[in-house]
Order: C-alpha cells, then structure tokens, then sequence
C-alpha cells in the first residue's frame, strides 16, 4: 500500500518562500509528482524527481530523497495565483498515489 | 493542442438511480484514468486502461461501478445504482505510455447524489 503525509495548510505572504513537505512509503518506487490544483479545477503538473536531488524549474524547485522517502516543493516568490491545494504523488510499482495535499493560502 | 475532454460538468441524481460519465482523452495518449476525488482529499485511483486494456482496476468498486474503453480512445465510466457516498469529482486523466510521463486531468464531472 501507499502513506503519503504532507501538511494540510500553510499560509505565507506575498514575495516570500513557501517548503511543502511530503513523506512516502509506497510498494517500489519510480519517481515522485507534484501537482497543483485550484479550487474547483483539475490537477496540473508541476514537476518529477526520479533521481535524489533537486530539480529547478523557475520560481518552483523540488527535491527527492528516494533512502527517506522525503520529497518537498519550493516555491519561492510567491504571487496571489500560488494559491492552490498542492499534491504529493509517489508512483510506486503500479500506479500513482495522490497525497491529500497541502492548500496554501498567499496573503497579500 | 486539445486538452482531455469529459461530459457532462455537473450532475446530480438521487440515490440508487445510474449515472455515467464520458472522458475523451489527448489524442495519441494510450493510457487512460479514471479517478474520484472526495473534497478535501487527494485523487484515488479508480481504473487505469492501456489502449483498450484494464491495467489497474483493484479500487474500482465493481459491484456498482464499470468503466469501458471500447475503441482504445474515448471512455465511459458508470455508476449503478449509486450511493450517497458516491458524491465527489470524477477526473479522467490521460497520459504517454511509460512511467515518467505526467498525466493531463480533463475538467472533472461534479457528482451530487442526493
């Protein structure tokens, strides 16, 4: 089976730099999602670790370490629209997992 | 590039009535899902097709629900009789064959039982 855990809320203000975390235990494991969702819309990717490290992708980074099942997503200087639920979703033998996500709330 | 298409965007029906659901995915995409979304919680798996092939139905609630992808393409995913507890957001996604590509979610069907 999949345990995904990501915190449920967090808050931060305009301009400032936001760490979502997510820790995974999945049956085999081929790489880690991140997907962003707004209210009342479809889930969107945002980026894919396969491999430890940090993977850089604008003012959104994420980073994967496969020996502790940890993964987090950067997002730095955050704008008004980076309000969204964020979603944590390891792929493990068969299938992808989603993570009940993470709402961030930007504050002007 | 068109995006994954699903019918209808809304709908509500009382309970023990039937009620399905159309997804029409990225053209070239062989792989299909079908997931349901409860508020406040993540996607959950419901079935998964390669072309017209079922991958992964294991979360499919089979005694009430069932999905087809005829042709390989365009899919149905139906709900009878449905369950007050069936209440939630169906996202068809669609996606390449192989494990590092990213799946592209169509607009979701908001589902109401009542």
């Amino acid at each position: 089976g999949q345990n995904i855990d990501q915190p449920t809320e967090m808050t931060a203000t305009e301009g400032a730099i936001v760490q979502i975390n997510c820790t995974y235990q999945t049956s085999g494991f081929n790489g880690l999602f991140w997907y962003q969702q707004h209210a009342g819309e479809a889930p969107t990717f945002l980026s894919y670790n396969v491999l430890d490290g940090l993977e850089e992708k604008g003012r959104f980074s994420s980073f994967l370490s496969r020996s502790k099942g940890y993964s987090y997503l950067l997002l730095k200087e955050l704008q008004m629209k980076d309000s969204a639920s964020y979603l944590c979703a390891p792929r493990g033998d068969y299938k992808l997992s989603f993570g009940a996500g993470t709402t961030v709330t930007v504050r002007a | 590039e068109a995006g994954v298409a699903q019918s209808p965007r809304y709908k509500i029906i009382e309970k023990r009535q039937s009620v399905a659901f159309w997804c029409n995915p990225i053209s070239g995409h062989a792989t299909l899902y079908w997931y349901q979304q409860i508020l406040g919680q993540g996607p959950k798996l419901l079935i998964q097709f390669q072309n017209n092939g079922v991958v992964d139905d294991s979360q499919l609630p089979k005694d009430r629900f069932s999905a087809e992808r005829l042709k390989g393409v365009d899919s149905t995913l139906k709900i009878q009789p449905a369950k007050l507890e069936d209440s939630a957001v169906y996202l068809c996604a669609s996606s390449l064959s192989g494990q590092r590509y990213e799946q592209y979610f169509g607009p979701g069907t908001r589902l109401t039982v009542t």
